[in-house]
């Protein structure tokens, strides 16, 4: 157990509906990253927060967007969702922003657009 | 920009036996770390090693050891004694330590297979 918990652990939806995605990093960690995992683009990053400041975007769709609360819990909304935005989505998190540190991740959640 | 390239997209090792997984990298930055990571049947990711670029001695996580070879670009991961457990996927990872976010970029990872 990485001490990440993400919420919901499975999401079946349809085409052109909106999701919500919930992590919760391990305690102390201020760094939260969002990534994508899926057949055809593999692990791709999408964004990362810290202490509740957008840090660093990647490939993510401008459907897409995440904020970091003041509790430090993290959520990504997914909007007008299509077939290909079926992945397996990962929070991480860490303690700080840069150096050595690692990235522990969460067990992901699994999204299904139908 | 930087890239991970994993070359063997599938694997088989004899329990017990040591096997090899490889990872070549490119970069421009002259500071980053390098990271290995097990993703099992289940799906969770977990975090196995880590290798920074300045680090002399190559790391080393009991049965897991990354061998770094900064010339090449090259930080492959090395499993002693497989065990029927070790049968996953297993990605390298890279972070650039700069200025501009901590995010990991992955190789398209090695399936490997342990045999009985």
């Amino acid at each position: 157990d990485s001490g990440v918990t993400q919420t919901p652990k499975h999401l079946i939806t349809a085409t052109g509906q909106r999701v919500t995605l919930r992590c919760s990093p391990r305690s102390g960690d201020l760094s939260v990253y969002w990534y994508q995992q899926s057949l055809d683009q593999g692990l791709q990053f999408l964004i990362q927060y810290y202490n509740g400041e957008e840090r660093a975007k990647g490939n993510i769709l401008e459907r897409f967007s995440a904020q970091q609360f003041p509790d430090l819990h993290s959520e990504l909304n997914l909007s007008s969702l299509e077939l290909g935005d079926s992945a397996l989505y990962f929070c991480a998190s860490s303690v700080g922003d840069g150096g050595s540190y690692e990235q522990y991740f969460g067990p992901g959640t699994r999204l299904t657009v139908t | 920009a930087q890239k991970i390239t994993q070359t063997q997209p599938g694997m088989f090792v004899q329990e017990k036996e040591a096997v090899t997984l490889d990872c070549t990298y490119d970069t421009s930055d002259q500071s980053y770390g390098l990271f290995w990571y097990k993703q099992p049947s289940s799906g969770e990711m977990i975090f196995l090693i880590y290798q920074g670029s300045y680090d002399e001695q190559n790391a080393t996580e009991g049965r897991y050891s990354l061998n770094f070879q900064k010339a090449r670009k090259s930080a492959n991961l090395v499993i002693s004694a497989s065990q029927l457990g070790d049968s996953a996927m297993y990605f390298c990872a890279m972070r650039a330590n700069n200025n501009a976010g901590n995010m990991l970029t992955f190789g398209g990872g090695t399936r490997l297979m342990v045999k009985p």
